[in-house]
Formats: structure tokens, C-alpha cells, sequence
């Protein structure tokens, strides 16, 4: 199975921060990399497909990046609705496989 | 709108079977992948397994397989998660989501459902 590894685990943001996490897959996964927006007692949502491709309704302060092994997740400037706990997820092979996660917490 | 709704929260004992449902509205039923998604207390999302209603093509991951079965009924709309033997180690939150598929035979899925909380204790 495909490993994916994301940091940091957990950080403290401001209000109005600009904030960006990391996705690392262990293999070449192209640009077939999926982020997850998750709040405490609510299901996963879909923000990016593609790496790149914002899901309909996201706003665009969320943007994605990279291919290959390398990707990023990047909150153009944090509101206090965007803390929550995001999770990569690659899916160029079987079985797909999810980051551990980065919880997003209020400095 | 496309949703996804879930049968409500189980309480079970070891060694008991269950069934849990997924009864997706908003878009063809059977021109979708439906998968299931496990998220224990505290931890993190676990792919378990995915089927295409149209024709019951069901894959499972190598750490499910065996473990669950997931089925759907085309005549209600209707995908299932199910266990013939409960253990301890089952309960989590259960999710699931409607599927695109990528890559080279890579989902993720798109729309999810509100979850199932499944506790299995003596």
C-alpha cells in the first residue's frame, strides 16, 4: 500500500494567517490526491480533487498543490470556521489510502 | 442536491451481526461508486471497501477483506455495511461516501454521508 505522511500532526494559526500543510506519498501518485476538511463530531468534506481542482462550493481560499510525492494544502487566510482537521487522501492505487491527518487549532 | 443519509447509531454485543444502510438521493444510484470508510474513536480515516451498484462490483482493502461484506439493493437505492461476528476492536464511526474513480483503480469519494456510530460492548 501506498504510505501517505502529513505535516505537521497538529498547529496554532491566527486569524488571518495564511497556513499550508504537506502530503508526502511514499511512491509517484501523479496529481491523483484528494484533501478532506473534517470538524470535531462531523463528517469528512471533500475539498480538492486532482491536487489542484477545488470541489464545487469550496471557497477559494483553499488551494491544493504538487505531483508526484509531494503536495501541499494551503489556506490563503484562516476564519474560524477553517479549524478542523484535514486529511490527505491518495487514490492512483488500490487500495486508497489516507494521510494521518492535521489538526488545525486557534492560537 | 446529492446526500448520502445513514441509519442511525447501534448498540451491539460481541459476537452479533449487523447491517447498516446508506441510502443515497440527488443523482443516479446506480452510476456511482459507493464506498465505506471507518474512523475509529479518535484516530484517523481507514478505507475499507467500495461497490458500483450498477452491476455489484465489490472490492474491499486487504485490511477488511474477509472482515465485512458490502452489498446493495438497486431496488431501494440502498448500499450496506455488514458484520456477521461484532468484535470490540468494531467500534467507530462508519462513513459512507459516494466514489469518483481516478488513476489506476483509485476512489475517493466526493459526497459523504452524516456517519454511523457503531459500538460494540459486553
Amino acid at each position: 500500500d501506498i504510505q501517505m505522511t502529513q505535516s505537521p500532526s497538529s498547529l496554532s494559526a491566527s486569524v488571518g494567517d495564511r497556513v499550508t500543510i504537506t502530503c508526502r506519498a511514499s511512491q509517484g501518485i501523479s496529481n491523483y490526491l484528494a484533501w478532506f476538511q473534517q470538524k470535531p463530531g462531523k463528517a469528512p468534506k471533500s475539498l480538492i480533487y486532482a491536487a489542484s481542482s477545488l470541489q464545487s462550493g469550496v471557497p477559494s481560499k483553499f488551494s491544493g498543490s504538487g505531483s508526484g510525492t509531494d503536495f501541499t494544502l494551503t489556506i490563503s487566510s484562516l476564519q474560524p470556521e477553517d479549524f478542523a482537521t484535514y486529511y490527505c487522501q491518495q487514490y492512483n492505487s488500490y487500495p486508497p489510502t489516507f494521510g494521518g491527518g492535521t489538526k488545525v487549532e486557534i492560537k | 442536491e446529492v446526500q448520502l443519509v445513514q441509519s442511525g447509531a447501534e448498540v451491539k454485543k460481541p459476537g452479533e451481526s449487523l447491517k447498516i444502510s446508506c441510502k443515497p438521493s440527488g443523482y443516479s444510484f446506480t452510476s456511482y461508486w459507493i464506498g465505506w470508510v471507518r474512523q475509529m474513536p479518535g484516530k484517523g480515516l481507514e478505507w475499507m471497501g467500495i461497490i458500483y451498484p450498477g452491476d455489484s462490483d465489490t472490492r474491499y482493502s486487504p485490511s477488511f477483506q474477509g472482515q465485512v461484506t458490502i452489498s446493495a439493493d438497486k431496488s431501494i437505492s440502498t448500499a450496506y455495511l455488514q458484520w456477521s461476528s461484532l468484535k470490540a476492536s468494531d467500534t467507530a464511526m462508519y462513513y459512507c461516501a459516494r466514489h469518483q474513480a481516478g488513476g489506476r483503480s483509485g476512489y475517493y469519494g466526493d459526497v459523504w454521508g452524516q456517519g454511523t456510530t457503531v459500538t460494540v460492548s459486553s
